[in-house]
């Protein structure tokens, strides 16, 4: 099946920087989402970004589709920025989405 | 306010005790969809529905049964919970099928 990778697993900024965290996919895909699991449990869905670019706040992402990949850019970290941030793919037809196994972000203040 | 909706939030139970965690969203989403998360597995699908009366199972269905006999309602059914089914479980709708995700709140489960 389709194996999704995130890098990097665990990130610490301070408040104020900049990042980039990155999702690979190894075989083409339909749908892309990113979502931030807050420290209380929930998951937000950030991004529905199956290709091109959306921006969002201090928030931002990128799909190269053709490429395997996408990207999330947070500006201007907050704390409340902390949390582990998931990409999911769904492959044509299959109505599954697939999950990477995350990347945590600690934001200190 | 759109929303999906999942009861209880934290549940202790025993071995064999059946149970039903219920899902409910108000955006007439056709899609629905039961995840359970783990440390170190991270998020894997349990079932899901592409629309009433139309259930299929994911990657993990081993021991859970569900229904879609209306829209807005999916729960997810452990007959005979076991220890292993401990987990984080979160209930997710979206329209259209494949589109974007909104998830519940979460529910954790506790089988002793």
């Amino acid at each position: 099946g389709i194996q999704v990778e995130q890098s990097p697993p665990d990130l610490i900024l301070q408040e104020g920087a900049n990042s980039t965290l990155r999702c690979n996919f190894s075989d083409s895909v339909n749908n892309l989402q990113w979502f931030h699991q807050n420290p209380w449990g929930q998951l937000i869905n950030l991004f529905y970004i199956p290709s091109g670019t959306k921006q969002n706040g201090r928030l931002s992402a990128t799909t190269v589709a053709t490429e395997r990949y996408s990207l999330l850019y947070i500006s201007s970290s907050q704390t409340t920025d902390s949390g582990v941030y998931f990409c999911a793919v769904e492959r044509g037809g299959t109505y599954k989405y697939i999950f990477g196994t995350g990347t945590r972000l600690k934001v200190l203040a | 306010e759109a929303q999906v909706t999942q009861n209880p939030r934290y549940l202790i139970t025993v071995t064999g005790k059946k149970l039903t965690v219920t899902c409910s969203q108000n955006m007439n989403h056709e899609y629905m969809s039961w995840y359970r998360q783990d440390p170190g597995l991270g998020l894997r699908q349990i079932y899901y529905s592409m629309n009433v009366e139309v259930t299929d199972k994911g990657d993990v269905p081993e021991g859970y049964k569900v229904s879609r006999k209306e829209k807005r309602n999916f729960p997810l059914i452990l007959e005979s919970p076991s220890p292993n089914q401990t987990s984080l479980y979160f209930c997710a709708s979206s329209s259209p099928t494949g589109g974007r995700y909104t998830f519940g709140s979460g529910t954790r489960l506790t089988v002793v």
